[in-house]
């Protein structure tokens, strides 16, 4: 079946560091990628996301690239901000057996949080 | 444009007793789902609705959880009754069209359950 495993957090950074959150999935077919990002007291909100593979999706000054050949869709930032403080989820769609719809599924999610 | 709104923010009940919830979604979406997200954990979804028909309930513990959407707007989750493991947030969600593959999910701020 599908899953995605993304690192286990939390991540604490400085202001300006420079910030991974790696991200592996399994999945059949051909998934489309997404990184969510939820703010405390908030719900989910899509941050990036990608189609197909060798896609890289950006925003915010995030980005990540599908990766195929390694099933992957690292989270990048070249400079957090103490405002990026929040949670991470990987995630991916894909087609699945026995259901004719496509089924989101979650990473655990990572805890980072940037100090001043 | 307005989000995703649900309603209670937050709910405390002792076990064995039932809740439910209300979820409003963004107008003009056809497709809304409900997701439990548990403490550490990414959300699992539970029931995928198409207008107002159910897509996807394979993940509901029906013995106890249920959903409807009439009308093809609101939805309720019902939890009857409940158990110290329901504890979690209660996410709802919506798109605007039938699943695609690449349709991106808008997410409420949540309910968050604490059942003792």
């Amino acid at each position: 079946g599908n899953s995605v495993t993304q690192m286990e957090g939390p991540v604490t950074l400085s202001e300006e560091a420079f910030l991974t959150i790696n991200c592996t999935y399994t999945a059949t077919g051909y998934p489309s990628l997404f990184w969510y990002v939820q703010y405390p007291g908030e719900g989910l909100q899509l941050l990036l996301k990608a189609t197909k593979a060798d896609d890289k999706g950006s925003n915010k000054g995030f980005e990540a690239t599908y990766r195929k050949e390694t099933t992957s869709f690292h989270l990048e930032k070249g400079s957090v901000q103490v405002s990026d403080s929040a949670v991470y989820f990987c995630a991916l769609r894909s087609f699945y057996s026995g259901g004719s719809n496509y089924k989101l599924t979650f990473g655990k999610g990572t805890l980072l949080t940037v100090n001043p | 444009e307005a989000g995703v709104a649900q309603s209670p923010r937050y709910k405390i009940i002792e076990k064995r007793q039932s809740v439910a919830f209300w979820c409003n979604p963004i107008s003009g979406h056809a497709t809304l789902y409900w997701y439990q997200q548990i403490l550490g954990q990414g959300p699992k979804l539970l029931i995928q609705f198409q207008n107002n028909g159910v897509v996807d309930d394979s993940q509901l513990p029906k013995d106890r959880f249920s959903a409807e959407r009439l009308k093809g707007v609101d939805s309720t989750l019902k939890i009857q009754p409940a158990k110290l493991e329901d504890s979690a947030v209660y996410l709802c969600a919506s798109s605007l069209a039938p699943g695609g593959h690449q349709e991106t999910q808008y997410f409420g701020p949540g309910t968050r359950l604490l059942v003792l």
